[in-house]
């Protein structure tokens, strides 16, 4: 069964920094991209970051190109989201996703989700 | 950038069939996913690549995409089934990859 486990999210003031994990386990995690989506409370979904299964390559949501970055270690099964210059506007849920395809990117579905971390920004 | 719309909300009584449109230009042309999300809890997936259906979700959900349009249907529709539903496609009209939701579909069941 897959599992996908966030963590790290809490309260920060804005223009500092946070660092988001997601814990992988019950699939071949060097195989598939994966992401980050955030919904602020009460409202919809906005994808932030997605990474391939090599880290080959990444993208980013134009809203924290610059502040955020994604990144991934094969080795421990792991996703990251490194968050700097965080604004109130960046106060969410952070999901970390699984694309569906084996080796694919930037294409597919959103197959597998975890529970989410809150990330509140304020002063 | 790539805007999918959604109406905010439906409502169909238990029994009757739901349908819940997602639009976009050139929307036949994409890949359209959907997610049931229920208070509380992480998005679902519930059909992939316009009209597939993952394991596990009842075949009482199907989807369809043609022109500007996706449609979401949901046939003999249970309590169970109130939620939030959000389309996806991703969009390679800009020099990077970007991945769009649509706004959401509460669905009330009556």
């Amino acid at each position: 069964e897959v599992q996908l486990v966030e963590s790290g999210g809490g309260l920060v003031q804005p223009g500092r920094s946070l660092r988001l994990s997601c814990a992988a386990s019950g699939f071949t995690f060097d195989e598939y991209a994966m992401h980050w989506v955030r919904q602020t409370p009460g409202k919809g979904l906005e994808w932030v970051s997605g990474i391939t299964w090599d880290s080959r390559s990444i993208a980013y949501a134009d809203s924290v190109k610059g502040r955020f970055t994604i990144s991934r270690d094969n080795a421990k099964n792991s996703l990251y989201l490194q968050m700097n210059s965080l604004r109130a506007e960046d106060t969410a849920f952070y999901y970390c996703a699984k694309e569906d395809v084996v080796g694919a990117a930037f294409s597919g579905a959103f197959d597998s989700w975890g529970l989410g971390t809150l990330v509140i920004v304020s002063s | 950038s790539y805007v999918l719309t959604q109406p905010p909300s439906a409502s169909v009584a238990p029994g009757e069939t739901a349908r819940i449109t997602c639009g976009g230009n050139n929307l036949g042309s994409k890949s359209v996913h959907w997610y049931q999300q229920k208070p509380g809890q992480a998005p679902v997936l519930v059909i992939y690549y316009d009209s597939d259906r993952p394991t596990g979700i009842p075949e009482r959900f199907s989807g369809s995409n043609f022109g500007t349009t996706a449609t979401l249907t949901i046939s003999r529709v249970e309590a169970g089934d109130e939620a939030d539903y959000y389309c996806q496609v991703w969009d390679s009209s800009s020099d990077h990859p970007d991945s769009v939701f649509g706004g959401g579909t509460k669905l009330t069941v009556l």
